[in-house]
């Protein structure tokens, strides 16, 4: 069974320039997750879709980042202007559903270096 | 709120040596523990889980117990393994109405030496 697909690996952009990262879940897989993780740091929830629906997006900030999962499997997450501080791993997770006991799936992330 | 809070590392073991990384929480009701491993160039794996009170998860040699009294959710293994260097992230699933989120500690490096 494939894993939780996340695409480019490696992005490396100047600040103020747009990006977009890519996510393919484990199929079958309802619930899917974006986290931010800085240098030494934990992941941190960014939002949380159940199917095509975002039923979390407290921490996203909202006036650069957005997202979508169209059709409830694929999502993308964007950044637009990306600053300096954007430098980190974004990675994504899918759960079967938002069942605390659920085990999340993450993908090996993709790395943004802001120049 | 929320919270988890993991030994700072990085922790440096010869090989065989006895691993313990120490993790304690702070939540609300009963949340679901887990530990995370993250090899280098790789994503988060699951290592363990454990649901409720007095709960044991183990796999590959780890093990830790779910402590509601001391609300802690230590990692150890008897004996470790150069290839059990990673990164190890302790992480906790609140219980009510928190649609599955994961709150993390900041993580523990372990370096295992020959």
């Amino acid at each position: 069974e494939a894993g939780v697909v996340q695409s480019p690996r490696y992005k490396i952009i100047e600040k103020k320039q747009p990006v977009a990262f890519w996510c393919n879940p484990i199929s079958g897989h309802n619930t899917l997750y974006w986290y931010l993780q800085n240098l030494g740091q934990g992941p941190e929830l960014l939002i949380r879709y159940e199917n095509e629906e975002a039923v979390d997006d407290s921490q996203l900030p909202k006036d650069r980042f957005s997202a979508e999962r169209l059709k409830g499997v694929d999502s993308t997450l964007k950044i637009q202007p990306a600053e300096l501080g954007d430098s980190a791993v974004y990675l994504c997770a899918s759960s079967l559903d938002a069942q605390g006991q659920n085990i999340q799936y993450f993908g090996a992330g993709t790395r943004l270096s802001v120049l | 709120g929320n919270s988890v809070t993991q030994m700072e590392g990085p922790v440096t073991l010869s090989e065989e040596a006895f691993l313990t990384i120490n993790c304690t929480y702070t939540a609300t009701g009963y949340p679901s523990l887990f530990w995370y491993v993250q090899y280098p160039g790789e994503g988060l794996q699951l290592l363990l889980k454990a649901t409720k009170a007095d709960d044991k998860g183990s796999n590959k040699g780890f093990e830790a117990t779910y402590r509601k009294e001391t609300t802690s959710f230590h990692l150890e293994k008897g004996s470790v393994q150069v290839s059990d260097s990673a990164v190890y992230f302790c992480a906790l699933s609140p219980f009510y109405n928190q649609g599955g989120k994961l709150i993390f500690g900041q993580g523990t490096e372990l370096s295992v030496k020959p």
